[in-house]
């Protein structure tokens, strides 16, 4: 069974910064794209960034452009979602998801910008 | 971008009737390796996104068959046969043919 767990949200300050992590299990994580996906509360599905396989490319929303870095580990099974100069409008639920056509989702983490 | 316009925006069904929603994309959805990369999920209350049917009309693993998928270019519609309870909720498109990826607003679905 594939298992995504999404961890590292919180409440934080404007400007401030968090990294969430996103554990796998139950797939051969090394093989496919991987993204992060947002809800802020209330509102629709916002795609963040993604990242090949091997991590040799990685693609972002123009809002986070400079600001969020998405990386992996293979070796852990691990997906990162490095947050800096958070502002208010990135608060959000955040979703790890796998594989281009985003099939397996894991629960989210809340992230919270508000001082 | 390529804009996804969803409607209705809200979709009243008595069970065990049918329902559809349409997709409209700004652009065409057929990426140059020939496939079309246009998927519906379905987020029930409190929960996650779920993927139904990817490139166009091919159900996910464990989807009812009563969803269905159908379209192409830049006009698609996702099909529920007959409504159950726990179809209510919000349906998503979503396309991975451009970047960046991007989701049509959400058509609600819920029993009159």
């Amino acid at each position: 069974e594939v298992q995504l767990v999404e961890s590292g949200g919180g409440l934080v300050q404007p400007g401030g910064s968090l990294r969430l992590s996103c554990a796998a299990s139950g797939l051969t994580f090394s093989s496919y794209w991987m993204s992060w996906v947002r809800q802020a509360p209330g509102k629709g599905l916002e795609w963040v960034a993604n990242i090949k396989p091997d991590g040799s490319e990685k693609n972002y929303v123009d809002s986070v452009k400079g600001r969020f870095t998405i990386s992996r580990d293979n070796a852990k099974n691990s997906l990162y979602l490095q947050m800096n100069s958070l502002r208010a409008e990135d608060t959000a639920v955040y979703f790890c998801a796998r594989a281009i056509r985003l099939d397996y989702w894991g629960q989210g983490a809340l992230v919270t910008v508000s001082s | 971008d390529a804009v996804l316009t969803q409607s209705p925006l809200s979709s009243p069904v008595t069970l065990g009737q049918p329902a559809s929603i349409s997709c409209r994309s700004s652009q065409s959805l057929v990426h140059s390796d020939g496939n079309t990369y246009l998927s519906w999920l379905q987020q029930r209350p409190g929960q996650p996104p779920r993927c139904l049917i990817y490139e166009i009309s091919k159900r996910f693993s464990g989807v009812p068959d009563r969803f269905s998928g159908s379209g192409a270019g830049t006009d698609f519609t996702l099909k529920i046969s007959r409504v159950e309870a726990e179809d209510v909720g919000i349906y998503y498109c979503m396309q991975a043919t451009h970047l960046p990826l991007t989701f049509g607003g959400g058509t609600r679905v819920e029993i009159k």
